[in-house]
């Protein structure tokens, strides 16, 4: 099984800063997910990625595949960002089957 | 092109009875993955549906049991409720019957309380 580990479990940050949520697993895998949740609500897929760095808006998301570690940043975050942020890994040996992390639970404060 | 949809949005159901949670599929999309997510806790995997067959299964007992139809749609659903089946209950559809190569579109969920 693939172990998650999210950084921080609570964030909170003033509105305008830069956001950084940390994202370690135990087993290489081939792609990553990162969610979003808003409080009570769905969940939305922020971004899939398997190398590199994506870009959509203020959002960036990054993976080391080597050092197995994933960051998602919110740059000029706005009170509207505030939700769980979750990743997401591919459980090992299974092609069909994420585990999860605990999420982040982020509040932006205007 | 439509997302993914849930029904019903939230259910109220006793101790031992049996409830059906449905989900329409993203438009083209043969994949469905349905997920528990317990209050604080990340979801957690329960079964994966491709082209109408199980695919996959999590580590849930056989009382909960899902199908699959012609149209991709899904229902999950679960027999002799207990209380700790509390939770918000999300499916996920996609292309392909693998998850590490499409990305998953998330229903909104059903928030089923057993009391």
């Amino acid at each position: 099984k693939n172990e998650v580990e999210q950084s921080p479990q609570n964030l909170t940050a003033q509105e305008g800063e830069f956001i950084t949520i940390n994202c370690s697993y135990s087993v290489g895998i081939s792609a990553l997910h990162w969610l979003q949740q808003h409080p009570g609500g769905g969940i939305v897929s922020l971004f899939m990625l398997s190398s590199g760095k994506k870009k959509h808006g203020r959002l960036i998301a990054t993976i080391n595949i080597q050092e197995k570690h994933s960051s998602l940043h919110i740059t000029a975050s706005h009170p509207r960002d505030s939700a769980v942020y979750i990743c997401a890994v591919p459980s090992g040996g299974s092609n069909y089957k994420l585990t999860f992390g605990k999420g982040t639970l982020l509040t932006v404060n205007p | 092109e439509t997302g993914v949809t849930q029904s019903p949005t939230h259910l109220i159901k006793t101790r031992g009875q049996q409830v059906t949670l449905r989900c329409s599929s993203q438009s083209g999309h043969n994949t469905v993955s349905w997920y528990q997510q317990a209050l604080g806790q990340g979801p957690q995997f329960i079964f994966q549906y491709y082209r109408e067959e199980e695919n996959g299964r999590g580590n849930f007992p056989p009382r909960f049991s899902g199908l699959q139809f012609p149209n991709y749609s899904s229902e999950l659903n679960v027999n002799a409720l207990e209380l700790d089946d509390s939770a918000l209950y999300l499916c996920a559809s996609s292309l392909g019957g693998g998850t590490t190569r499409y990305e998953q579109y998330f229903g909104p969920g059903t928030r089923l309380t057993v009391t």
